[in-house]
């Protein structure tokens, strides 16, 4: 079945750490993007990427890093600058073709900082 | 220091009721409309999309009505089960030369009383 993977499902990053989020996908789209979800809250994107070796910051780059090196790859490092990492994060993809604009999302991944 | 989690507006309803659930977006610009359901601990699912050449849009069980003079969305959950039980967010693509991005509200929580 095709879809989106984020690996892992819960991770535990000590202070001063960094650690990557993975996020594979199997649809053969087009556009990769990264989100923030803190509790009670909407998504707030952290980068983007429409193409293999480029991307693009979103509202809350600091303190993240992205890499496209694959076009089913898009990790995302949250770095030591990072003050407050702590959230669930959702990675999406889309086609960016004429069947719409709508994101497809992966299951998650729940950062907790110990 | 930590930032305190919002507080989700709240919908309550009772098993079999109808739900309407709304959206104010903010670009007048945006040329389609998404709405989206999100299970506790999983990433959200799409339920229903419209172009702004539409009114009215109907899927089984919800249907999404779009007013543009007022910047105004709504999903109507017919019939809703204990399933439906989500935070819903509605997301709106504002085109504005970068690309396909996609903007997200802050969700409303749907709670079923049995």
């Amino acid at each position: 079945d095709g879809g989106i993977t984020q690996s892992p499902k819960y991770l535990f990053r000590k202070e001063g750490q960094n650690v990557t989020l993975s996020c594979e996908q199997n649809l053969n789209h087009d556009a990769m993007y990264w989100y923030r979800q803190d509790p009670g809250q909407g998504l707030r994107l952290i980068y983007y990427s429409q193409i293999v070796n480029d991307f693009q910051k979103g509202d809350i780059a600091e303190g993240y890093s992205v890499s496209r090196e694959k076009k089913e790859s898009f990790p995302l490092t949250v770095t030591s600058a990072q003050k407050n990492p702590t959230a669930f994060y959702l990675c999406a993809s889309n086609p960016l073709d004429s069947t719409g604009y709508g994101y497809t999302f992966g299951s998650g991944t729940r950062l907790t900082v110990v | 220091g930590e930032s305190v989690g919002l507080h989700l507006p709240t919908l309550s309803v009772q098993e079999g009721d109808n739900s309407i659930i709304n959206c104010a977006y903010s670009n007048s610009a945006s040329d389609y409309f998404i709405w989206y359901k999100q299970e506790s601990g999983k990433g959200p699912q799409f339920i229903i999309d419209i172009r702004s050449n539409m009114d009215k849009r109907q899927g089984q069980r919800v249907t999404v009505l779009l007013n543009k003079t007022v910047k105004h969305l709504s999903l109507q959950i017919a019939a809703t089960q204990p399933g439906d039980s989500a935070v819903y967010f509605c997301a709106e693509n504002g085109v504005t030369g970068g690309g396909n991005k996609l903007t997200f509200g802050t969700g409303t929580q749907l709670k079923v009383e049995l």
